[in-house]
This record gives structure tokens, C-alpha cells and sequence, in this order.
């Protein structure tokens, strides 16, 4: 399984866009790229998974070049309440097994 | 729909004393079930995996076991709980790996304390 490496913590302030990125240079080519929101106390909350280019919903964006070795999620316009842990997770498509790491803390201020 | 459903909320044990968390799956068939573990403060650890009935992957040594018994139901076991073991435990739910979808759903979790 491919190790993913993001930042441990970040700030941003209320109605600014939050880029977090995540490296994985050794992911495979049936991997696909997941993004996950956890919020104290709580199990983690799926945003968005992609596998290449751009994918885009109503929550997230997420940007990934084409050598896929790192992925970028992107929150237009935060609020208060996007203050969570977010997780990359690289997962072995057909497989499913989900390892997560420990995530970047963003705080967002008012 | 699909529901989750874990018990209890809280949970607070001795030490030396047995565990079993209860965790059922609805509305899907054959569904990927796996137990984490998360420390305050820190990330999930995932501690068991399951496919299928009687199919468990353990992913670290540990005090603790799974079962499945059911297609849809899920047990985490202790004989004797350490202090260590105290922590937030989530049990999740996907769809069968074939289906390519990575989105996984969590139950509301335990906060299990071991005095």
C-alpha cells in the first residue's frame, strides 16, 4: 500500500480557499486517491476520491497530476465549521483496504 | 439505505475484564466491515479487516479480536482489557471491493476507558 504524507496542521481563515496536498509517490497504477473528514468525536466522513485530472463535487475539488505521485484537495470558501482532520488515504482499487494516517488539522479562524 | 449501527456509546471497564463491541451493517449485502482504534489526539489505526464471513484480517498484534459471524455483523473481542486498549473505537462498512468505490461509512463509535 502506498504511504501518503500531508501536513500535520494548517490555518486558514473564514471564506478562503484551503489547498491541502498529499504526496504518495509510490502509488500503484490501480490505486485511487480518497479524501476523508473527521470532526471530534466522530467516524471520519468521505468528501471526494478521484484516480486522475480533476475531480469535483459539491464540497471539494480534488486536483491530481498526471504522474498521480501527490494530490491536492481543494475547500473554496471554508467556514468555521470545516474546522476538521482531514485525511489522504491511497486505496488499491478492488481492494478497499483503508489505511489512514494522521491527517492535517486545519483550524479555520474567524 | 444503508445504516450503521455500534454499541455502546461509552464504555467504562476495569482493568482485566472482557470486551465485546457489537456492530451491524444494513441495507447492503456482503459488505467490507473493519474495526480502528483511534488514541486521543491521533489518527486511526485500523486493527481488523474483514471480506467476508469467517474472513478476518488482523493488521496489528494486539489484546484484542474479531468475529464475524453474520454477513453483516461484526464483534471486537478482549479477554482481559489493558489500560492501553482505552481509546475511540469506530467500526466502518464499504461495498464489496469489486465495485471500486472507495467511500467507506462509520458508525458513531465507542469511547471505551480501561481503569
Amino acid at each position: 500500500l502506498a504511504k501518503t504524507t500531508q501536513p500535520i496542521s494548517m490555518d486558514s481563515y473564514e471564506g478562503q480557499e484551503v489547498n491541502i496536498t498529499c504526496s504518495h509517490n509510490n502509488i500503484a497504477t490501480n490505486d485511487y486517491i480518497t479524501w476523508y473528514q473527521q470532526f471530534p468525536s466522530q467516524g471520519p466522513r468521505f468528501i471526494i476520491q478521484g484516480y486522475k485530472t480533476k475531480v469535483t463535487n459539491e464540497v471539494a475539488s480534488l486536483f491530481i497530476p498526471a504522474d498521480r505521485k501527490s494530490s491536492t484537495l481543494s475547500l473554496p470558501r471554508v467556514s468555521l465549521s470545516d474546522t476538521a482532520v482531514y485525511y489522504c488515504l491511497v486505496v488499491s482499487g478492488g481492494y478497499n483496504k483503508l489505511i489512514f494516517g494522521a491527517g492535517t488539522r486545519l483550524a479555520v479562524h474567524p | 439505505s444503508q445504516t450503521i449501527h455500534q454499541w455502546p456509546a461509552t464504555l467504562v471497564q476495569p482493568v482485566g475484564s472482557p470486551l465485546s463491541l457489537e456492530c451491524t451493517v444494513e441495507g447492503t449485502s456482503n459488505p467490507n466491515l473493519y474495526w480502528y482504534r483511534q488514541a486521543a489526539g491521533r489518527g486511526l489505526q485500523l486493527l481488523f479487516y474483514s471480506v467476508g464471513i469467517g474472513q478476518i484480517s488482523s493488521e496489528v498484534p494486539q489484546n484484542l479480536s474479531a468475529s464475524r459471524p453474520q454477513d453483516r455483523q461484526f464483534i471486537l473481542s478482549s479477554k482481559k482489557l489493558l489500560l492501553s486498549d482505552s481509546g475511540f473505537y469506530l467500526c466502518a462498512w464499504s461495498a464489496p471491493g469489486h465495485t471500486m468505490n472507495t467511500e467507506a461509512f462509520f458508525g458513531q463509535g465507542t469511547r471505551l476507558t480501561v481503569v
